[in-house]
């Protein structure tokens, strides 16, 4: 079965400073990576998918971005943060041919 | 309009009590449906895939009507650890992508 690992699990940062999440991904080949972003009394929100290393696609435009170097590792990152930018951030795969999705554990920010 | 809405709630309910969420959906187009549930401070994981003909597992049973755009979930026998958030999940329109309802709170008091 595959496995989703997040990092950092926590973090707090102020704000105009970087940001970098990692997301890694075993137990399976090629798959379909997502990053979800879950703010304060909001549903989860499509940030980026990627079907495959170097392709990504960006569903809303923001201060973020993503990047696939690897096929089982999934980026996201951020220049300069704003104080919307905190929220927890799942990532998430789907499995080619299923429509399911699997979470990673999460990254919860804060930007103060 | 929203892609996928849900009852607002929160619902609270006492122990052994049946409770329904309700969902509608815009795209007409979507395929796939999906309810997942989500703890407090945790990541969404799926509770049961949703099929035309409706399916049950367990004391849970979820129903599609494609003609009204909505889906339902129906939990029987309310048990405490089914307190949580339920999230209602939809194909999008491209169908790679699944779009969230923002969740139905669920309480079940002793």
């Amino acid at each position: 079965s595959q496995t989703i690992h997040q990092w950092p699990a926590t973090l707090v940062q102020p704000v105009g400073s970087p940001l970098s999440l990692e997301c890694t991904v075993e137990g399976t080949s090629n798959p379909n990576l997502y990053w979800y972003r879950q703010a304060a009394g909001r549903g989860l929100q499509l940030l980026f998918y990627s079907v495959g290393i170097g392709q990504i696609s960006s569903e809303v435009p923001q201060n973020l971005s993503a990047s696939r170097p690897q096929d089982r590792q999934f980026i996201l990152s951020s220049k300069k943060l704003l104080l919307s930018d905190s929220g927890f951030y799942l990532c998430a795969i789907r499995i080619t041919g299923a429509n399911v999705l699997t979470f990673g554990a999460g990254s919860r920010l804060t930007v103060l | 309009r929203k892609e996928v809405e849900q009852d607002p709630g929160p619902f609270n309910v006492p122990e052994g009590a049946t409770v329904a969420f309700n969902c509608t959906y815009s795209n007409s187009a979507s395929q796939s449906f999906f309810w997942y549930r989500q703890d407090c401070r945790k990541e969404p994981k799926l509770l049961m895939s949703v099929y035309s003909s409706g399916n049950e597992d367990g004391r849970f049973t979820a129903q599609l009507n494609r003609a009204s755009q909505y889906i339902s979930l129906l939990i029987r026998d309310s048990k405490l650890s089914d307190s949580a958030t339920y999230l209602c999940v939809v194909t999008g329109w491209a169908g790679y992508a699944l779009n969230f309802g923002k969740g139905t709170s669920l309480l079940v008091t002793p």
